[in-house]
């Protein structure tokens, strides 16, 4: 069984168009993620919820909405998508916060190219 | 004061050599240090970590070295494998906190 599921694994869009990004995970964690990653590799954060309630929003565009309808899911809607948004984005959980050395659990990655 | 810097951003090693990457952090505060792995097409996935209470981990091959003092971490790994070519991510973070803070990864090629 995967941990942690996201779909699609692969989308190819035009620009202007509105795409969403699911994610399940089935670690019974508290906490999921999505991050960000672009093609010099660098992981960004945006986003993160801890059973249900958004506790990080870092500084992306208004056009991505996080939504979280039970603790074991968390989707990604973007809007209006842009050149600049293809990247892959990560899905990932993990038990909680850091300080009892917790490890966070990524999906595979969802690639998402805007043409 | 929130980074973490790493080096270097590529790196190759001979089969059979020592794969060594560093990271340094400005933040005190920071009291957990992993490392993350991730091979082309999947998520990074953890590799081993580190708390400032110790200044050496080992898990087979892969050691973690901490520097309290110098606020710096590396990663060793011995007898390095064309397997263990993947980029590197090193990370911090403190206390209850839920939020890592990621260095800028580093791709490590071993040539057979």
């Amino acid at each position: 069984d995967t941990a942690v599921s996201q779909t699609p694994k692969y989308l190819v869009t035009q620009m202007g168009n509105d795409k969403s990004i699911k994610c399940e995970q089935n670690l019974g964690h508290d906490t999921m993620y999505w991050y960000k990653q672009d093609s010099k590799k660098f992981l960004k954060i945006m986003f993160s919820y801890n059973n249900k309630e958004l506790i990080i929003n870092e500084t992306v565009p208004n056009r991505f909405s996080p939504k979280s309808p039970d603790k074991a899911h968390l989707n990604l809607h973007i809007n209006s998508l842009e050149l600049g948004d293809s990247a892959v984005y990560f899905c990932a959980s993990s038990p909680g916060h850091f300080s009892s050395g917790n490890t966070i659990y990524f999906g595979e990655g969802s690639w998402l190219t805007v043409v | 004061q929130q980074q973490v810097k790493q080096s270097p951003q590529s790196l190759i090693v001979q089969k059979g050599g020592i794969s060594i990457i560093n990271c340094a952090y400005e933040n005190t505060a920071f009291d957990y240090f992993p490392w993350y792995q991730q091979f082309p097409g999947k998520g990074p996935a953890l590799l081993i970590a580190i708390r400032p209470d110790v200044s050496e981990k080992k898990e087979g091959r892969f050691t973690i070295s901490f520097n309290k003092s110098a606020k710096q971490f590396s990663l060793h790994i011995m007898d390095s494998q064309p397997g263990d070519s993947a980029t590197y991510f090193c990370a911090a973070s403190k206390g209850s906190n839920y939020q890592l803070i990621w260095g800028a990864g580093t791709k490590l090629i071993i040539k057979p």
